[in-house]
C-alpha cells in the first residue's frame, strides 16, 4: 500500500541552527498533510498543517513547504531550541477517515 | 479539560491475561482510533470507528479488540491471542479540519 517516509531517522542540530525535516509521500490523491512533534512518553502533538492547494505555510517558528510535484514535504524549525528535541512525524490524509504516518525523524539539539 | 483522556499511563500484562486500555473523549470526535507504537518505529493502526457501534479493523488488528458502545468511549483490549504485546498504546480522534488529537497513551509490558 502507499504510504509517507521521512528521509532521515535522526538529526542533530547546533541549538540555535535552523532544522529541516523531510518527507516524503506517495499518494497522488493525498490533500491534506500534517507535522506533528512527539516528545519521549507522550502523544504526539499538532505542528502545524497544509492543504494541498497551498505550497508554504507558517507558523511561530515552524514553516511547511509542500511540493506536489516530487511528493515532497518538509518542516523548517527557526532558531532550534533544546525544547525542540522530539520524534517529528509526517502525516497525510488518504481519505476522509484515515491518515497515514512516517516512521519518524528524531531531532537531537545541541548545545 | 478537553480533550482525549487515556488510562492507565502504565499497565503490566502477565502472560495469557487479558487487559483493557481505557480511551474517553469530551471533544465531541465522531471518529476515533488507536495506533500502536513500538521502539523507534511510527504509528500502525489496531482498529476505528467512525460511529458508534461501529468500527472496522486496520492494518494490525489480530489479537485486539474493541467497542463503540458510546461516542465518548473507545476502548482497546488486548486479548492472549496478541503474542507480543509490549508496546506504547495511542488514542486519537479525528478533529474537524480532518486531522487526530491525540491521547497521552498507555505503555504496556508483558511481565
Amino acid at each position: 500500500g502507499e504510504s509517507v517516509g521521512l528521509h532521515l531517522p535522526t538529526l542533530s542540530v547546533q541549538e540555535g541552527d535552523n532544522s529541516i525535516i523531510n518527507c516524503a509521500y506517495s499518494n497522488s490523491a493525498s490533500d491534506y498533510f500534517i507535522w506533528y512533534k512527539q516528545e519521549s512518553g507522550k502523544g504526539p502533538q499538532f505542528i502545524i498543517d497544509i492543504r494541498s492547494n497551498m505550497d508554504k505555510r507558517q507558523g511561530q517558528r515552524v514553516t511547511v513547504l509542500l511540493n506536489k510535484t516530487v511528493k515532497h514535504l518538509s518542516l523548517q524549525i527557526a532558531a532550534t531550541q533544546p525544547g525542540d528535541s522530539a520524534v517529528y512525524f509526517c502525516a497525510e490524509r488518504a481519505n476522509d477517515y484515515k491518515l497515514s504516518f512516517g516512521a519518524g525523524t528524531t531531532v537531537t539539539v545541541r548545545a | 479539560d478537553g480533550g482525549i483522556t487515556q488510562s492507565p499511563k502504565y499497565l503490566f500484562r502477565k502472560e495469557g491475561q487479558n487487559v483493557t486500555l481505557s480511551c474517553e473523549q469530551n471533544l465531541n470526535h465522531d471518529a476515533m482510533y488507536w495506533y500502536r507504537q513500538d521502539p523507534g518505529q511510527g504509528l500502525r493502526l489496531i482498529y476505528y470507528s467512525q460511529i458508534v457501534n461501529d468500527f472496522q479493523k486496520g492494518d494490525i488488528a489480530e489479537g485486539y479488540s474493541v467497542s463503540r458502545e458510546k461516542k465518548e468511549s473507545f476502548p482497546l483490549t488486548v486479548t492472549s491471542a496478541q503474542k507480543n504485546p509490549t508496546a506504547f498504546y495511542l488514542c486519537a480522534g479525528l478533529t474537524g479540519i480532518g486531522g487526530y488529537t491525540f491521547g497521552s497513551g498507555t505503555r504496556l509490558t508483558v511481565v
